[in-house]
């Protein structure tokens, strides 16, 4: 079955302790990105890939690190967590980085930081 | 710089009424995409509609259908004869090219609820 999956699916973690969330995709495709909702301001993009080992800011980039050592994976790295990061995460894949095809999103991972 | 307002926060109706959900967008681009993704309770994104900006058609998918209007910069969306299971929070989108990327910039999302 074609997916995005991300793990974990809920954490609660404490301000300062490093924390990694992983997203894999099955379906080949080239262009990953993050995306965090909050309420009131709908989904911003963290951080995007076009391919492997290229990686660009998107609109809130900061307290976020990323990497895409292969095409499949796209894990998002939380260096020092701190409260502002509470928030809901996807992540989201796309066959290629054109405007014209959809992502396809992750089922979420739900972050507090505390 | 590209902007995707949803000027209603949350709507509730009557199960079987008729809803139509507001997106108003702004952008400099010729050519873009425009999205609406459906999150329901259970919080995945679930992709319901593309629309490139040439392409003006109306759209209706079962009780779905779209409205797109450049003049307007608009591209609403109507659900017929609502159902229960319509409940969720929904986004429109739009594709905003960024180095040679694609960025999708959303709305605020509608909170829409359908009451039994």
């Amino acid at each position: 079955e074609a997916q995005v999956t991300q793990n974990p699916r809920y954490l609660i973690t404490v301000t300062g302790k490093k924390l990694t969330v992983t997203c894999s995709q099955n379906m080949n495709h080239e262009y990953m990105s993050w995306y965090r909702q909050d309420p009131g301001l709908g989904l911003r993009q963290i951080y995007y890939s076009m391919n492997v080992e290229v990686t660009d800011k998107g609109d809130v980039p900061e307290g976020y690190k990323v990497s895409r050592k292969e095409k499949r994976n796209f894990p998002l790295i939380l260096e020092s967590p701190s409260p502002n990061q509470t928030s809901l995460y996807f992540c989201a894949s796309s066959l290629s980085f054109s405007g014209s095809i959809e992502q396809y999103f992750g089922p979420g991972t739900r972050l507090t930081v505390t | 710089a590209q902007k995707v307002t949803q000027a209603q926060t949350e709507i509730s109706v009557v199960e079987k009424e008729d809803v139509t959900l507001d997106c108003v967008y702004e952008t400099r681009d010729t050519t873009y995409y425009l999205f609406w993704y459906k999150q329901p309770p259970s919080g995945e994104l679930v992709f319901l509609i593309r629309r490139n900006s040439f392409d003006e058609q109306n759209e209706i998918s079962g009780r779905y259908s779209w409205n797109f209007q450049k003049s307007t910069s608009s591209f609403n969306f109507t659900i017929t004869a609502s159902q229960v299971v319509d409940s969720a929070v929904y986004f429109c989108a739009l594709s905003e090219p960024i180095q040679g990327a694609q960025k999708l910039v959303f709305g605020q999302g509608t909170r829409l609820t359908i009451n039994p």
